[in-house]
């Protein structure tokens, strides 16, 4: 099975700061059939079910701000939330679904 | 618009069974995937499989294999999941999620149905 590795588990922020979430794979997920890494990220608010943020490492869902960007390949990959607003609090989940699904841990967003 | 609306909470004694509905609308059911995820209290996302919604098929992960059953009455556009012989681990909020047809992730989740299994 692939395990996803979440990094940090939470992280504190001011209103206004870019922060960065890892996620590493055990094992890659770049598909060399497409070149697309087997990748999405999650965010999910208190008491709320997970919204899809991106999807293929780097490709937004519509209607999510520019502010989150997806990046990486192969087995490490990054999530970036720019300019962090109050609205951003929540849990990031990032998922692999190259050999069935898992979730990493989670890394959750508190205010500083 | 896309909804996927669950059934409500439940409050269940181990060794009973539960079954969790999920009933699908704005779209059409059959051309897309119907995931299951396992949130435990203050824990994360965990995958429990999905079923194939034109054929009926379904596919459990590994922790899931014998006392969880997913089915459909495509007809109402519903997706369900059946617990089993239920055991205290149970405790957890279960969603439903639709996988996008064209773009993978799951882009649409039900509102989650809270599973307590006590004595």
């Amino acid at each position: 099975d692939i395990v996803m590795t979440q990094s940090p588990s939470s992280l504190a922020v001011s209103a206004g700061e870019t922060v960065t979430i890892n996620c590493k794979s055990s094992q890659s997920l770049l598909y060399s059939g497409n070149q697309k890494n087997y990748l999405a990220w999650y965010q999910q608010k208190p008491g709320q079910s997970p919204k899809l943020l991106i999807y293929w490492a780097s490709t937004r869902q519509s209607g999510v701000p520019d502010r989150f960007i997806g990046s990486g390949s192969g087995t490490d990959f990054t999530l970036t939330i720019s300019s962090v607003q109050a609205e951003d609090l929540a849990i990031y989940y990032c998922q692999q679904y190259y050999d069935t699904y898992t979730f990493g841990a989670g890394t959750k967003l508190e205010l500083k | 618009q896309i909804q996927l609306v669950q059934s409500g909470p439940e409050l269940k004694k181990p060794g009973e069974s539960v079954k969790i509905s999920c009933k699908a609308s704005g779209y059409t059911f059959t051309d897309y995937a119907m995931h299951w995820v396992k949130q435990a209290p203050g824990k994360g996302l965990k995958w429990m499989g999905w079923i194939n919604t034109y054929t009926g098929k379904p596919t459990y992960a590994d922790d899931f294999k014998g006392r969880f059953v997913f089915s459909l009455e495509a007809s109402a556009s519903t997706a369900n999941l059946q617990i089993s012989n239920l055991k205290n681990e149970d405790t957890a909020t279960y969603f439903c999620a639709r996988e996008g047809k064209r773009d993978p992730g799951f882009d649409y989740w039900g509102q989650g149905v809270m599973v307590t299994v006590s004595s």
